[in-house]
């Protein structure tokens, strides 16, 4: 069984140009979660769809913005990068929203704001 | 609110040694716990998870983790320390309260040394 596939794996970017990654999950899982990753701030949560819905939604601008397609698979969409973009973007899958369900990551696309 | 604690940046253990990497948390219910390991420049993998039953869990690579309510603690633990268990690792909490979103801790980084 395939993992979770992200890509690009890396992406260099132009402050103030937009950039759209995309997370394949596992098949058959229909939660998919988006996180940022940074030495500083650790693992941030950023949002989680289910079934083509947003359920939750971390504290990050507007300028991030996500969707999740009839497939499952989930594309995250930053506008108007900042170097403080800059991070590891890691997206998760789960089978359900079971409370001991745990999540599956895909390895990361590496953003650099230049 | 929730939240998980992981009161030591970085662990230095020697190779054959019994390895502790801490976790504590607070949560408003019945706490489901998951430890996870990133390897450099890579997604994060599941390692074991805390649901009910047994407070002795064990994992994925020799690792096991000890349940205590009373201490409100999930800490991880090896009975032999292997060099190639050098990475970072992340204590993550749900409960019923959280809507689903894993509440995740700073992050320990373990370095084995030969």
């Amino acid at each position: 069984k395939a993992g979770v596939t992200q890509t690009p794996r890396y992406l260099i970017k132009t402050r103030g140009q937009q950039v759209t990654l995309s997370c394949s999950p596992i098949s058959g899982h229909r939660s998919v979660s988006w996180y940022q990753q940074t030495p500083g701030q650790g693992l941030q949560f950023l949002f989680e769809y289910f079934s083509e819905t947003q359920r939750n939604k971390g504290n990050f601008p507007g300028r991030f913005s996500g969707r999740q397609f009839s497939n499952s698979r989930s594309e995250m969409n930053v506008s108007t990068l900042e170097l403080g973009d800059s991070a590891l973007y890691l997206c998760a899958s789960s089978p359900t929203r079971q409370l001991n369900t745990e999540a599956f990551f895909g390895q990361g696309t590496r953003l650099t704001v230049v | 609110a929730q939240s998980v604690a992981q009161p030591e940046d970085q662990v230095n253990v020697a190779e054959g040694n019994p390895l502790t990497v801490k976790c504590t948390y607070s949560v408003s219910g019945n706490p489901y716990l998951f430890w996870y390991v990133q390897y450099p420049n890579r997604g994060l993998q599941f390692l074991l998870k805390y649901i009910t039953g047994d407070n002795l869990v064990k994992g994925s690579y020799g690792f096991e983790a000890e349940f205590n309510k009373s201490q409100t603690s999930f800490h991880l633990k090896k009975p032999s320390a292997l060099v190639s268990d050098s990475a970072l690792y992340f204590c993550a909490v749900r409960d019923s309260t959280s809507n689903y979103q894993l509440i995740w801790g700073a992050g320990t980084k373990l370095i084995i040394k030969p």
